[in-house]
């Protein structure tokens, strides 16, 4: 099984609405991610998880919060967001870090709007 | 600065046609280097991967690439498309530097394919 599940697939949301975005995988991998995809461009690094600790955090605003309750569920919770923030939000994983000569699988991602 | 480029932001090309997209890198050393695919409103899918060892690689689909040291560049191929290759097409670049996982990714290139 190869697969990193995102739920849900698409998600409209108000600016005061706080809302969450779930990603799963069953691989048993120890590094998971956050991107973030406007339309016609590649995907931007928010988060990095490693081993369920928050590596990375790429100076992203303080109304996207990630957390990693498990090593195979990682969630990225919303609160007042701006329209701006609209876009295809992708979770990965990998077996470890980059660094350390691993791939990673992306899942379908959750196509957000904030109206 | 570290940097991905792909110099074709748009291709088209026929079916049954061959395809070559381009990838160059600047890095101090040579990173572990991948391919992905996007459809519409999809996530990502890995085509093939570089890490170390045969500077051919085969993927799936069809796909190869072929790392070249002396140029930085990680070109991908495929000598007969289907209609069903239309997509996104990016290639990323990860540090063996890096412990932290900053997978980064060129701007990408369009592939449009022709009846």
């Amino acid at each position: 099984d190869t697969e990193v599940t995102q739920t849900p697939k698409h998600l409209v949301m108000g600016m005061t609405n706080k809302k969450s975005l779930k990603c799963e995988q069953h691989m048993g991998h120890r590094a998971m991610y956050w991107y973030k995809q406007k339309a016609k461009k590649p995907p931007e690094l928010m988060f990095v998880y490693s081993y369920e600790k928050l590596s990375i955090n790429e100076s992203v605003p303080s109304r996207f919060s990630p957390e990693c309750p498990n090593s195979s569920l990682l969630n990225l919770h919303l609160h007042a967001l701006q329209p701006e923030d609209s876009a295809l939000y992708l979770c990965a994983s990998s077996q470890d870090t980059f660094g350390k000569g691993t791939e990673a699988f992306f899942g379908q991602g959750t196509r957000l709007t904030v109206v | 600065a570290q940097s991905v480029t792909q110099p074709d932001i748009h291709i088209t090309v026929s079916e049954g046609a061959s395809l070559e997209l381009r990838c160059n890198y600047s890095y101090g050393a040579t990173p572990y280097l991948f391919w992905y695919v996007q459809s519409p409103g999809q996530g990502l899918q890995l085509l093939l991967k570089y890490f170390s060892g045969d500077t051919l690689v085969q993927g799936i689909k069809g796909f190869e690439a072929e790392f070249k040291r002396s140029q930085s560049s990680f070109n991908l191929r495929k000598p007969s498309v289907h209609w069903s290759d239309a997509a996104e097409y990016f290639c990323a670049v990860g540090a063996r530097t890096d412990s932290w996982g900053k997978l980064q990714f060129g701007a990408g290139t369009q592939v449009v394919v022709t009846p």
